[in-house]
């Protein structure tokens, strides 16, 4: 059973506010990965690590910083929000050698809303 | 780059088989994956091909023609907690190093009684 957690679920906030999502998993998974998805539309990759001190921009310029500084730790930071990041941010987990990089545990999502 | 197409609805109803397609275009391979996704819920994995050919795990089956660039979901004996978002995704390949996925864009499945 996937064991991965995000904090806050539901998040409003106002508009120049520093913000910080969190995303923690208990299975000893090197790669992590934040998504961003608007209500009905397709995911797109922030920000993805390979593990421990690795951590690289996805396809979406979300203007938002990570650190992976545990392995189980993966938090996302937007230092200055604005009502264009009003959107679900998903964390993502896998194991290419349990599974494959194709195979990933995901978290229960925080809605942001930026006024 | 990568680029996956897969319709944007389809409708059928309780009991009744359907099949959500996915073509896709990638600069290299390595694996087709679907996932399911509720209404305010968070994607959950359902099924991988690396290699043509049929997948099938219970009720849902997966397909992969390689040499055709498509794929395809089949859920049969539809139920109504069936009702969801399907993702196509593929892995990214070597010209950028990166490992993670493209996901496609979504197919809404609406199941009627």
């Amino acid at each position: 059973e996937a064991d991965i957690y995000q904090t806050p679920r539901y998040l409003v906030i106002g508009t120049g506010k520093k913000i910080t999502l969190e995303c923690s998993q208990t299975m000893g998974h090197d790669k992590m990965y934040w998504y961003q998805q608007d209500p009905g539309m397709e995911l797109h990759l922030i920000h993805y690590s390979y593990g421990v001190n690795s951590t690289e921009k996805g396809d979406l310029s979300s203007e938002s910083t990570v650190s992976r500084i545990r392995t189980e730790h993966f938090p996302l930071t937007l230092e200055s929000a604005r009502p264009s990041h009003t959107s679900q941010y998903l964390c993502a987990s896998s194991d290419p050698v349990k599974s494959s990089y194709n195979e990933q545990f995901f978290g229960p999502g925080t809605r942001l809303t930026v006024l | 780059g990568q680029s996956l197409e897969q319709p944007s609805e389809v409708t059928a109803v309780e009991g009744a088989i359907v099949q959500i397609n996915c073509t896709y275009q990638t600069s290299g391979f390595y694996g087709l994956s679907w996932y399911q996704q509720h209404d305010g819920g968070a994607p959950t994995f359902l099924s991988y091909n690396a290699l043509d050919g049929l997948e099938e795990t219970g009720r849902f089956s997966s397909f992969l023609s390689r040499s055709d660039s498509y794929g395809y979901l089949l859920l049969q004996e539809l139920q109504m907690k069936d009702s969801a978002s399907y993702f196509c995704a593929v892995r990214d390949a070597g010209d950028t190093g990166r490992r993670a996925l493209t996901f496609g864009s979504g197919t809404r499945l609406q199941v009627q009684p």
